[in-house]
């Protein structure tokens, strides 16, 4: 049974520029959030997908945005970068259900420079 | 008002001993969920333990438990003969409100574990 996989497991980027990072949840789960986590910090949260839809938004700038395909995977879009989106970011799955657990992949470290 | 407070920046346990890492929460929520999870180096965050609100006994799961004291809004986690593959990250977790409104979780700062041999 696969677990949350997620691409790029590195990334160089420059200000200014655009990326996309990408995520696969675990077989079986409808549910897609991203988390953000800077060195040394606890992850905040920026979005969760479900049926598609932006389903719950954390305090983010709309320069981040995402998508969910039919397939419950996701992409996490983020534009106009700056040098404080350096991170670690995080996808977690989950299925609807009674706990909802959240089970996360590797994690994509950008580094904007 | 911070929502996940942990207050051990870091700490070291011998191997074999068990540790006890702090959590308090805050919430206004009836309903709500708290979890841990563990962040070795590589990145990945590792689920552990979950506590619902309404749940009556303290979660265990093997070496992990959790000490669930609901009047003081504390969940702490309960790490049993220590190992040294235990050195990681540990951060505690909550979710609140209806689930229907989508499971965002709140973390804490996180607790460095170090298990000397």
């Amino acid at each position: 049974d696969a677990g949350v996989t997620q691409s790029p497991t590195h990334l160089i980027k420059t200000r200014g520029q655009q990326v996309t990072l990408r995520c696969s949840p675990k077989s079986g789960h409808d549910t897609v959030s991203w988390y953000q986590q800077a060195l040394g910090q606890g992850p905040q949260f920026i979005f969760q997908y479900y049926e598609e839809e932006e389903r719950q938004r954390g305090n983010f700038p709309d320069r981040f945005s995402g998508h969910q395909f039919p397939n419950y995977s996701s992409e996490l879009n983020v534009n106009a970068l700056l040098l404080g989106d350096s991170a670690l970011y995080l996808c977690a799955s989950s299925r609807t259900g009674v706990r909802e657990t959240q089970y996360f992949g590797p994690g994509t470290r950008l580094l904007v420079l | 008002a911070q929502k996940i407070t942990q207050t051990q920046p870091g700490m070291f346990v011998q191997e074999k001993e068990a540790v006890t890492l702090d959590c308090t929460y805050d919430t206004s929520d009836q309903s709500y969920g708290l979890f841990w999870y563990k962040q070795p180096s590589s990145g990945e965050m590792i689920f552990l333990i979950y506590q619902g609100s309404y749940d009556e006994q303290n979660a265990t799961e093997g070496r992990y438990s959790l000490n669930f004291q609901k009047a003081r809004k504390s969940a702490n986690l309960v790490i049993s003969a220590s190992q040294l593959g235990d050195s990681a990250m540990y951060f505690c977790a909550m979710r609140e409100g209806p689930k229907a409104a989508g499971n965002k979780l709140t973390f804490g700062g996180g607790t460095r574990v170090l298990v000397k041999p």
